[in-house]
């Protein structure tokens, strides 16, 4: 079975411009998580979706949106980048939402660079 | 706030010897705490999670301990091996949703 797949995986843009990434979960599950990994340091977490739902936001500015698609696919959407957007952008799923956390399993991230 | 660091942030350890990898919290309201793998290049990878009411879980080659009185964590791999080279975090999550908050991480380096 695939792995949580995450496209594309690796872009640059500048400054000011908008960036939409996206993640397909797990086949069957059906939670998204999206975390921001800046070098160095641990995944931050941004946003969890549920059943199209947002169930939960972590402390990211209002640029940074999200949805879920009735397949349990997800965008990531941050508009007016900055400098410091550089980051590795990690999706994560599972079968429920809230459970013991060996249920959530990591794609490979999207390696965004803003210049 | 919600915090989870680590001690180390380099580990060097000799193939076939144990390594200890250390971890502070600070949120006593913490449900679960994990540890996840990370190589280069790849996401997070699951290794052991321990529930807070318990001080000790076993997998294969891995223990974690809680002390819970001084807010420690720790991750303990047996005869390490050169495909355990990786950097490994430390999480933590309150029930609700599933929100992990990660450390900083530490580097394991294993020398052949």
């Amino acid at each position: 079975d695939a792995g949580v797949t995450q496209s594309p995986t690796h872009l640059i843009k500048t400054r000011g411009q908008h960036v939409t990434l996206r993640c397909s979960p797990i086949s069957g599950h059906k939670s998204v998580s999206w975390y921001q990994q800046v070098l160095g340091q641990g995944p931050q977490f941004i946003f969890q979706y549920y059943e199209k739902e947002e169930r939960g936001r972590g402390n990211f500015p209002d640029r940074f949106s999200a949805r879920q698609f009735p397949n349990y696919s997800s965008e990531l959407n941050v508009n007016a980048l900055l400098l410091g957007d550089s980051a590795l952008y990690l999706c994560a799923s599972s079968f429920s939402a809230i459970s013991g956390t060996g249920e959530l399993f990591f794609g490979e991230g999207s390696r965004l660079t803003v210049l | 706030g919600e915090s989870v660091g680590l001690h180390l942030p380099t580990l060097s350890v000799q193939e076939g010897d144990n390594s200890i990898i250390n971890c502070a919290y600070s949120n006593s309201a913490s449900d679960y705490f994990i540890w996840y793998k990370q190589e280069s290049g790849k996401g997070p990878q699951f290794i052991i999670d321990i529930r807070s009411n318990m001080d000790k879980r076993q997998g294969q080659r891995v223990t974690v301990l809680l002390n819970k009185t001084v807010k420690h964590l720790s991750l303990q791999i047996a005869a390490t091996q050169p495909g355990d080279s990786a950097v490994y975090f430390c999480a933590e999550t309150t029930g609700g949703y599933q929100k992990v908050t990660f450390g900083t991480g530490t580097k394991l380096q294993v020398i052949p």
